[in-house]
């Protein structure tokens, strides 16, 4: 498998429920990020891990717990969310250079998950 | 806070034509500029990508980049049907911190319709 998959494409949870969404990239990078994509809204940068470390949590609730075990995976855990929360959730990566060098990023996307939340 | 704008559209243009999508944003920081298209229900991907000053083109596709004025476009020549989409522009502020990587700051969108 190539890119960046992710694991359920669509998820339809109670606000009392706990379920965790997975991604997987294959591209040998090693920073990957949690985006938030609602209706009308753009895009919402959540977590970001670097050579896994967290190093970005952009004022997310902690409702949403995210883990990154390794550089080819990633988790967002959801507890007690609420309807709002509902969207569709999108893994990307990207490669990581280490010093001060000037570089361009590119960050490619997986599929997202579809998330209803009831 | 960083931003980046883009008029939402709906952009609608005949088949054959150049679609024209515009792009600003505020942070002179800014490093590198991103246009990735999404279909609806699908995820973003990749157009193109450029950080000098000028046109960069690839295909029908023509990325434009004014630093001075920090305004960043997206030509698309000979429209066709499927190039109907939303066309998201990102921004990227390279971050360091030990290591290097891309906080990309995205705008709402522009939703193109071309129409045979």
């Amino acid at each position: 498998e190539t890119g960046v998959t992710q694991t359920p494409r669509h998820l339809v949870m109670g606000m009392t429920n706990k379920k965790s969404l997975k991604c997987e990239q294959h591209l040998g990078h090693n920073a990957m990020y949690w985006y938030k994509q609602s209706a009308k809204k753009p895009l919402e940068l959540m977590f970001v891990y670097s050579l896994e470390e967290r190093v970005e949590n952009n004022s997310v609730p902690s409702r949403f717990s995210p883990e990154c075990p390794n550089s080819s995976h990633l988790f967002l855990h959801l507890h007690t969310l609420q309807p709002e929360d509902s969207a569709l959730y999108l893994c990307a990566s990207s490669p990581v250079f280490g010093g001060r060098r000037t570089i361009q990023e590119t960050q490619y996307f997986g599929p997202g998950t579809r998330l209803l939340v009831l | 806070q960083k931003e980046v704008e883009q008029n939402s559209g709906p952009l609608s243009v005949p088949e054959g034509a150049i679609a024209s999508l515009n792009c600003t944003y505020s942070d002179r920081g800014s490093q590198s500029f991103f246009w990735y298209r999404q279909y609806s229900g699908k995820s973003p991907e990749l157009i193109m990508f450029i950080y000098s000053n000028g046109d960069k083109e690839d295909g029908r596709f023509t990325a434009q980049l004014n630093k001075a004025s920090q305004y960043v476009s997206l030509l698309i020549r000979d429209s066709q049907p499927s190039d109907s989409a939303t066309y998201l522009c990102a921004v990227n502020f390279l971050l360091v911190r030990g290591t290097s990587y891309g906080k990309l700051t995205f705008g709402q969108g522009t939703i193109l319709t071309v129409h045979p």
